[in-house]
């Protein structure tokens, strides 16, 4: 049963700051991992996706790396900025045909001013 | 574009009572999840339909939850009788493609808080 844990659970830092948020699976079969975003009362935006055989993903600003023998994802964020300020998820569509999600519970992010 | 569309955004409910919650999904998308969070735990998967079958339902706490989908358009989520551990934010997510390859749109949630 795949297991995503994200650390750290909460994060604070200062607008400009390049930071990274963790995620690590127990089950390496996956078959695609993404991130999501989650601002207070709105739903998960999709980020970024990451399909098994890839290695990362870039769009902007955010940049995902995915390392399955080790079971870790990381989300890079360059030049933080208070608008990035949000909760982060992950999530594993395991191999199989299987259609669920996996979420860790997530990282929320403050970018201070 | 509409996005994924929930409804009610809140309920709030006596233990016992029904509640019935609402998803419009992307006109065009087949593919309907539904997830759930209760509070300090992960987003957790209920079911999967493609059109209006059934894919997957294993995530279903058990009987009290009934999930249609109405000719493969929108879906509701039958809760009834609540109970109290039924409270949480409950998403909806429609994808065009399986597996999410092309990513999910996710509606903005149901918070239902059974007292």
């Amino acid at each position: 049963k795949q297991e995503v844990t994200q650390i750290p659970a909460a994060l604070s830092v200062p607008e400009g700051e390049n930071l990274v948020l963790n995620c690590s699976f127990t089950d390496s079969a996956i078959y695609n991992l993404q991130w999501f975003r989650q601002d207070p009362g709105k739903g998960l935006t999709s980020l970024l996706l990451i399909q098994s055989s890839q290695r990362e993903q870039t769009s902007g600003r955010l940049n995902a790396s995915l390392d399955k023998s080790s079971g870790r994802s990381t989300l890079y964020i360059a030049a933080s900025q208070p608008g990035d300020s949000a909760t982060y998820l992950c999530a594993s569509i395991q191999q199989g045909g299987s259609e669920k999600l996996v979420f860790g519970k997530g990282t929320k992010l403050t970018v201070n001013p | 574009e509409a996005g994924v569309t929930q409804f009610p955004s809140h309920s709030v409910i006596e233990k016992g009572q029904t509640v019935t919650l609402r998803c419009d999904p992307i006109s065009g998308h087949d593919n309907l999840y539904w997830y759930r969070r209760v509070m300090g735990k992960e987003i957790k998967f209920l079911l999967h339909f493609v059109k209006e079958s059934k894919q997957d339902e294993s995530g279903m706490p058990n009987n009290r939850f009934l999930a249609e989908r109405t000719g493969g358009t929108y879906s509701t989520l039958k809760v009834q009788p609540a109970e109290l551990e039924d409270s949480g934010v409950y998403f909806c997510a429609s994808s065009s493609y399986r597996r999410g390859r092309l990513g999910y749109t996710f509606g903005s949630g149901t918070r239902l808080t059974v007292v």
